[in-house]
C-alpha cells in the first residue's frame, strides 16, 4: 500500500524554467509534508517542509503547495538550474509518529542547458 | 558536528554471513532512525530510536534484522544469516523532536 505517490518517474526542464515536481497521499493522518533531493551515491538532503496547517511554504528558488482536500502536494523550482539535476523525493509523517517518514518513489529531475 | 556518518560505505558478503553496519547520529540529535532504499524506490522506515529506547520497529524488520543504541548515542544495525534480499542502500538518519530527518550517506550492501 504505497501511501505517498509520485506518478512521474521523472522530468526534463530547460534551465530558466519552472520545475513543477507532485506528490499525493492517502493516510489523512499525515500533517508534515517534506521534499528531499538526492544525488547518486549520497543520502537524501532536506529541501523544504510545510506543516497541514499551511498551504504555501517559500524558500528562494523552492516553493512548495499543499492542497488538503485533493491530498496533493507539488514543488516548484523556478529559475531552474542544472546543479537542480537530481532524484526528489516526496516524505510525509504525522503527529505522534516520531518524526519516522513514508517516502515517495521519487521524480527524477534533468535540467537541460 | 559534520552531520550524520555511516561505516562501511560499501559492504559485500556472501549469503548466508552476518553483517554490522554503525550511524553516528547529530551529536544533540535524539531520534535516530533507519531505513532500506532499493533500486527505484524511495527509502522504507525500518526502525526509530528516541535516546536509547527503540519506540518502533517496521514490519519490514524480520527476525534476521536487529538494532541497537546503546547509551543514547551511537547505532548499530545488524542483519543475520543474509540473503541475496537484504541487497539495498541502509540509511541511517537522526533528528531532534519536531525537526525533519538528517541522512547520512548510507551504507551500500550487496549480498552474493
Amino acid at each position: 500500500d504505497q501511501q505517498v505517490k509520485q506518478n512521474s518517474p521523472s522530468l526534463s526542464v530547460q534551465e530558466g524554467r519552472i520545475s513543477i515536481l507532485n506528490c499525493d497521499y492517502t493516510n489523512s493522518m499525515f500533517d508534515y509534508f517534506l521534499w528531499y533531493k538526492k544525488y547518486p551515491a549520497e543520502g537524501p538532503t532536506f529541501l523544504i517542509s510545510i506543516s497541514s496547517i499551511k498551504d504555501k511554504n517559500e524558500d528562494g528558488r523552492f516553493t512548495v503547495f499543499l492542497n488538503k482536500s485533493a491530498k496533493h502536494l507539488s514543488l516548484h523550482i523556478v529559475p531552474s538550474q542544472p546543479g537542480d539535476s537530481a532524484v526528489y523525493f516526496c516524505a510525509a509523517s504525522s503527529t505522534g509518529g516520531g518524526n519516522k517518514l513514508t517516502f515517495g518513489t521519487g521524480t527524477q529531475l534533468k535540467v537541460e542547458l | 558536528d559534520t552531520g550524520v556518518s555511516q561505516n562501511p560505505r560499501h559492504k559485500i558478503t556472501k549469503r548466508g554471513q552476518n553483517v554490522t553496519f554503525r550511524c553516528d547520529p547529530i551529536s544533540e540529535h535524539n531520534r535516530l532512525y533507519w531505513y532500506r532504499q532499493t533500486l527505484g524506490q524511495g527509502p522504507e522506515f525500518l526502525t526509530y530510536f528516541q535516546n536509547e529506547a527503540q519506540l518502533e520497529k517496521s514490519r519490514l524488520l524480520s527476525d534476521r534484522f536487529s538494532a541497537e543504541r546503546p547509551k543514547g548515542s551511537f547505532s548499530t544495525l545488524e542483519i543475520q544469516r543474509t540473503e541475496q534480499g537484504d541487497s539495498a542502500m541502509y540509511l541511517c538518519a537522526s533528528s531532534q523532536t519536531g525537526t525533519s530527518n538528517t541522512f547520512g550517506p548510507g551504507t551500500r550492501l550487496t549480498v552474493l
